[in-house]
């Protein structure tokens, strides 16, 4: 079985202050790992994702996540935090082979402070 | 589309009844997903097709729920006899063939009373 921790439920943090969301992962085998972002009222939207490779990744709105593979961690992260990125983001994993099915995390509030 | 549509947005229902939630994918893609998302939790999956075919079905949660994919493109969604524990966000979402990231629509909230 596969699953996603978020030990955060929520995240405070100064706007122009660095932010990371931290995400751990179960799953066999390796991982694709992705973030996902949801506004008020507004479905899922794609951040990034790991799929192999360089263990940092780039993804939209500045955001970067890290791969740690023996931590079996995805921490979302972004330099300097902007009023605009307060939103509820989520983790999510699935297996390379085997089902295709997404596993999500809880989901974390990230609050940027003006 | 652009982008994956699910209609409608918003759907009350009175305990007992029956309804569909439809979900329109992002043209060409051939994998398709249901989730459910109930308040402060995260995406639960449904329901994965791929093509017509349902390739995995395990997250429905009992023969209440139904979904089909009759021509590898729309796909509904279909509860019998509501209970007010179905309440929740359905989320839809579709992917290309070899692709890795799925691409949401914005949801149906369903509201049974």
């Amino acid at each position: 079985a596969q699953s996603v921790a978020q030990p955060e439920d929520q995240v405070n943090v100064a706007e122009g202050n660095p932010l990371t969301v931290k995400c751990t992962y179960s799953v066999s085998g390796n991982p694709y790992l992705f973030w996902y972002v949801q506004y008020p009222n507004r479905g899922l939207q794609f951040l990034l994702k790991y799929i192999t490779g360089d263990n940092l990744v780039k993804g939209s709105y500045g955001f970067e996540a890290e791969f740690n593979k023996s931590q079996t961690s995805f921490h979302l992260k972004k330099p300097s935090a902007l009023v605009s990125d307060s939103a509820l983001y989520f983790c999510a994993v699935r297996a390379v082979f085997g089902n295709e099915k997404l596993t999500f995390g809880t989901g974390t509030r990230l609050t940027i402070i003006p | 589309g652009a982008g994956v549509s699910q209609t409608p947005s918003n759907k009350v229902t009175e305990k007992g009844k029956y309804v569909e939630l439809r979900c329109d994918p992002i043209s060409g893609h051939t994998a398709l997903y249901w989730y459910r998302q109930s308040l402060g939790q995260g995406p639960e999956f449904l329901i994965y097709f791929q093509g017509t075919g349902a390739a995995d079905d395990s997250g429905l949660p009992n023969d209440r729920f139904f979904a089909v994919r009759p021509e590898g493109s729309v796909s509904t969604l279909k509860i019998q006899r509501t209970e007010r524990g179905d309440s929740a966000v359905y989320l839809c979402a579709s992917s290309k063939e070899g692709g890795t990231e799925a691409f949401f629509g914005q949801g149906t909230r369903l509201t049974v009373v």
